[in-house]
This record gives C-alpha cells, structure tokens and sequence, in this order.
C-alpha cells in the first residue's frame, strides 16, 4: 500500500484565492512527522511545513497551514493568499519513528496560479 | 552559499557506462540521505549515511548502485552499467543528525539520462 497518497495531479487557483492541496497517509506508528515540500521548476525541494503526529494544534507557517485530522489520516495543505510565485509541484511526505529516517513522498500535486 | 550542492547538475551518458554523482553536504551536517526521482513521480529513498556508514541502504535497487561517504562528509553515489531506467533526477539531502527531527535539507539534484 502507498504509504502517501496525493490524488489531485494537477490544481488551479485564482491569484489571491486559497487553495487545498489533500493529502493522505498510511502508517501504523504511532510516532511520524508529516511535511510538505514545494519543489520549483528548478528542482530545489523547499521545506513549508511540518506536523508532529502528537501535536494537537494544526501546524502554521506564513501563508500555509496543514489541515490534520488524524483519525482520517489526512493532512492537507492550505496556501491562502495565492501568489503567482506559488505555482510548482507540492509534495506531501512522511517519516516513521520507527522505521528509519527516510521520507515517504507521494506523487505530488501540480499547482498553477493564474494572474 | 551554504546550502546542499550537487554536481554535475546535468549529466547524459550511454548505456552501460559508468557514472559517479557527487554531493557536498551544508557543513557539520552528520547525517546525508540520498533519493531518485522519476519523471512525474516523489522523490524514492535510496541510501543515507550517519557519519561515514551506510546506515541504510535498503532503497538502492540493485548492486550495479553503491554509495559512499568516506571522510563523513562529501558523498557519491556510483551506478556501474548504466540503464536507459536509470535515468532520473538524484537528489542529495542533509540533516545535522540521523534524528527523526531533524529536518533535511535537499540539493538542487543531478539530471541523470541514460541514452
């Protein structure tokens, strides 16, 4: 089973709109971190976001935050105030305490901010 | 800058041949994580290092891939006999431990295509 599913391959979003990115998981560890990443055309992997799986606040930084509901196993991210600047792939990842140090990733979302 | 450097940013070979990617990591970083990634895929795990050991390697598809770090610093990953599959983009990441939360910090990536 995938460990991180993205479904939506490609989103659109009006400058100035906000936008959810889903997001789902899968994991039997009680301990694992979710974060999410933008990657550019320039292929850089830029770090946004970070959710703790005990952490029962949503995590929020600048104009994103991270829609966690645990029992779902869901967390989706929310740009709001779109920037032409946003538009680039948006990864979803996961790393299990219990089980190395690597990150799941999923296939990612393509997000397109039209002026 | 003071970043994860990878070099060479492009590199095209013929089938078969051997290629080595290299990757400077930010500096006092212990922990150095390699990932491949496929045209419209995440990012895959591959190996990652703490210190000069392979902590784990378990994401390196077959023994025609090696990886080393010899001085805890520097790495390269090594791929013998080339396949036109082989080609993807290699991404190099750091975190200043192995510690589940540390974040990592990636690499702009090397462009591998096998012709």
């Amino acid at each position: 089973a995938q460990k991180i599913t993205q479904t939506q391959p490609g989103m659109f979003v009006q400058e100035k709109e906000a936008v959810t990115l889903d997001c789902t998981y899968d994991t039997s560890d009680q301990s694992y971190g979710l974060f999410w990443y933008k990657q550019p055309s320039s292929g850089e992997m830029i770090f946004l976001i970070y959710q703790g799986s005990y952490d029962e606040q949503n995590a929020t930084e600048g104009r994103y935050s991270l829609n966690f509901q645990k029992a779902r196993k869901s967390a989706n991210l929310v740009i709001s105030a779109s920037q032409l600047g946003d538009s680039a792939m948006y990864f979803c990842a996961m790393r299990e305490l219990n089980t190395g140090n690597q990150f799941y990733f999923g296939t990612g979302t393509s997000l397109t901010v039209i002026p | 800058g003071a970043g994860v450097s990878q070099t060479p940013s492009n590199k095209v070979t013929e089938k078969g041949k051997y290629v080595e990617l290299r990757c400077d990591p930010i500096s006092g970083h212990t922990a150095l994580y390699w990932y491949r990634q496929s045209l419209g895929q995440g990012p895959e795990f591959l190996i990652y290092f703490q210190g000069t050991g392979a902590a784990d390697d378990s994401g390196l598809p077959n023994d025609r891939f090696f990886a080393v770090r010899p001085e805890g610093s520097v790495s390269t990953l090594k791929i013998q006999r080339t396949e036109r599959g082989d080609s993807a983009v290699y991404l190099c990441a750091s975190s200043l431990t192995a510690s589940f939360y540390n974040e990592q910090f990636f690499g702009p990536g090397t462009r591998l295509t096998v012709l």
